[in-house]
């Protein structure tokens, strides 16, 4: 199976601050590389796809880069709605594996 | 707009029989996608299950291959999961979710479900 390993696994961040979190995988996954967000008792929405397309109706201020094994997903500009928990999720190869999460919190 | 809805008993015995079954509205189960089943636990976090596409054919994590059935009618356009001998390491929250594929083998988790508590207990 392939590893995803999110860094870090929680951080703390202000409205308006750029923030950043990475996703590594154990092998090479080419661009095949979604991002999810959850809220807190909510189902996860994914949010990038194809490691840099934004999905349909996500704001702008979300970005996905990386090719390969390192992938990072950005919020340019912090809103207090994205405070959440933030997936990556490998589609290389079955089984499909996620990362851990990265908690984004006020 | 694409809506899946779970169903099934939210407690299985140990050593019974999970048992749920995925609704699907506005698409077809006899699309081009895929229609997986996800697990969440605060351990183990997410875990994708398996999934079945329009022919029948299937997609399960070996971890769990010996225990899981996926299914779909798309007569009644859905779809269900059976997970045999479930212990308490099966409690979670179920997802039903669409595995969307698009040109250049991208697949992604596109739609989910509410998702459904199931708790293995006596």
């Amino acid at each position: 199976d392939i590893q995803m390993t999110q860094s870090p696994s929680s951080l703390s961040a202000s409205v308006g601050d750029r923030v950043t979190i990475t996703c590594r995988a154990s092998e090479s996954i080419s661009s095949y590389l979604n991002w999810y967000q959850q809220k807190l008792g909510k189902v996860p929405k994914l949010v990038i796809y194809a490691a840099s397309r934004l999905q349909s109706g996500v704001p702008s201020r979300f970005s996905g880069s990386g090719f390969g094994t390192d992938f990072t997903l950005t919020i340019s500009s912090l809103q207090s709605e994205d405070f959440a928990t933030y997936y990556c999720q490998q589609s290389h190869s079955t089984p499909w594996t996620f990362g851990q999460g990265t908690k984004v919190e006020i | 707009q694409v809506q899946l809805l779970e169903s099934g008993p939210g407690l299985v015995m140990p050593s019974g029989t999970l048992s749920l079954t995925c609704a699907v509205s506005g698409d077809s189960t006899s699309s081009d996608n895929w229609w997986s089943w996800v697990r969440q636990t605060p351990g183990k976090g997410l875990e994708w299950i398996g999934e079945v596409n329009h022919s029948g054919k299937n997609r399960i994590n070996p971890s769990l291959k010996s225990r899981v059935s996926i299914s779909v009618d798309k007569s009644k356009n859905q779809v269900s999961l059976t997970l045999r001998s479930v212990t308490a390491a099966d409690t979670a929250v179920y997802y039903c979710a669409r595995d969307h594929y698009i040109s250049g083998s991208y697949y992604q988790f596109d739609y989910w479900g509410q998702g459904t508590l199931v708790t293995v207990s006596s």
